[in-house]
């Protein structure tokens, strides 16, 4: 079956600016999580969402949001960019109650 | 909440040699361990996962760990490496304050498999 799918793989960004990043998952799985890597910070959660519904959200600002559609892909947007938010967004699915995510090959953001 | 360390930030293992790649874990209640790999430009791939049973959990690609509740560590090992295992592992475990699919992540170990 189809992997995780995430894109665009590549985009940059100007400060101030604003991105929508995408995933379509696994099909049959129902959670969407995303995550932001970088290599000061690490993994780091930002929000999973089950159904539609966002079910955990990490400690990030409020210009990191997400949604996710009743087909299950989900998207995330980052408002009014910062440099700081350069970084390797991915995307993890499950299925419910799933013990092991499936990572997506990520999006990799650079804010200029 | 839940987390891991992984204490060293490099390992340098020369090829055929057994590669361990060190993990600590601090939770409340059961753990559900992971580990993940990750190669470059890629996302992670899932390695093995300990949630209940023998403490020797054997996984993808000749990988192993084992599960130490005294020690509260998850040590990855593979008997023989090679160089194509040479990439960023990274140790997680299920942060259970917040529901099943938030995992808190390592800081990752960079490994060197050496020809």
């Amino acid at each position: 079956k189809a992997g995780v799918t995430q894109t665009p793989r590549y985009l940059i960004k100007t400060r101030g600016q604003q991105v929508t990043l995408s995933c379509s998952p696994i099909s049959g799985h129902r959670s969407v999580s995303w995550y932001q890597q970088t290599p000061g910070q690490g993994l780091q959660f930002l929000f999973e969402y089950f159904s539609e519904t966002q079910r955990n959200k990490g400690n990030f600002p409020g210009r990191f949001s997400g949604r996710q559609f009743s087909n299950s892909r989900s998207e995330m947007n980052v408002s009014t960019l910062e440099l700081g938010d350069s970084a390797l967004y991915l995307c993890a699915t499950g299925s419910s109650g799933a013990n092991v995510l499936t990572f997506g090959a990520g999006s990799r953001l650079t804010v200029l | 909440a839940q987390s891991v360390a992984q204490p060293e930030d490099q390992v340098n293992v020369a090829e055929g040699n057994p590669l361990t790649v060190k993990c600590t874990y601090s939770v409340s209640g059961n753990p559900y361990l992971f580990w993940y790999v990750q190669y470059p430009n890629r996302g992670l791939q899932f390695l093995l996962k300990y949630i209940t049973g023998d403490n020797l959990v054997k996984g993808s690609y000749g990988f192993e760990a084992e599960f130490n509740k005294s020690q509260t560590s998850f040590h990855l090992k593979k008997p023989s490496a090679l160089v194509s295992d040479s990439a960023l592992y990274f140790c997680a475990v299920r942060d259970m304050d917040y529901g099943n699919n938030r995992l808190a992540f390592g800081k990752g170990n960079q490994v060197v498999v050496i020809p």
